[in-house]
């Protein structure tokens, strides 16, 4: 069965960094694209990032490029989101989710909640 | 990468149809057939109802289908029981390689 665990949330303020990881089990990282989607509260899913296996190619929402960074690891077979220059507008839990057919998302984790607010 | 268009909220009695369409140009839903949809309940992650715009993963029942006409696509939940009752969100894939998700439905079973 594919499991997919987030951490690294948190409370940050204005400006600063953070770094979430997704560990993967039952599925191969290197084989699969692999995406973040974030939902503020009370809001709807946004799209924010996807790695084609593990570096050959990315993709950013415009809302993130230049800021957000996606890596895998595929010793730990884990999924990074290395978020910088973060505002109140990032406030919201970020799923990683594993690419699945017709380029849906086929598998998600159960979340992690980011605060930016100072 | 402007959000595709979904009617905020849809209701129906138990036993009838609902459809929830989902609006988007000819660069994301009307290009390619790579329609999803998800069903998110209060509280848990999304889960994958409908993939390549009519496909059903396995284990999800057949009262759910999925269709298109050019730049809009549809998902149509017949039978209502009162457990579909969640937020309901299509996304597409762009031609740009980035995806976008509609809006969100309510789905209030009456």
């Amino acid at each position: 069965e594919v499991q997919l665990v987030e951490s690294g949330g948190g409370l940050v303020q204005p400006g600063e960094s953070l770094r979430l990881s997704c560990a993967a089990s039952g599925s191969t990282l290197s084989e699969n694209w692999m995406h973040w989607v974030r939902q503020a509260p009370g809001k709807g899913l946004v799209w924010v990032s996807h790695i084609k296996g593990v570096g050959t190619s990315t993709s950013y929402a415009d809302s993130v490029k230049g800021r957000f960074t996606i890596s895998g690891d595929n010793a730990k077979n884990t999924l990074y989101l290395q978020m910088n220059s973060l505002t109140a507008e990032d406030t919201a839990v970020y799923y990683c989710a594993r690419g699945g057919p017709n380029r849906s998302f086929d598998y998600w984790g159960q979340g992690a909640l980011v605060t930016v607010s100072s | 990468q402007s959000a595709l268009t979904q009617p905020a909220s849809v209701s129906g009695s138990p036993g009838q149809s609902i459809t929830i369409s989902c609006t988007g140009t000819s660069s994301d839903v009307g290009g390619y057939n790579y329609v999803s949809w998800y069903q998110q309940h209060p509280g848990k992650a999304p889960k994958l109802m409908i993939h390549g715009v009519t496909n059903r993963p396995s284990g999800i029942s057949n009262r759910f289908s999925g269709s298109k006409s050019g730049n809009t696509a549809s998902l149509t939940i017949s039978g209502l029981q009162a457990e579909d009752e969640a937020d309901y969100y299509c996304c597409s894939s762009t031609s740009s390689t980035t995806w976008v998700f509609g809006g969100g439905t309510k789905l209030t079973v009456l």
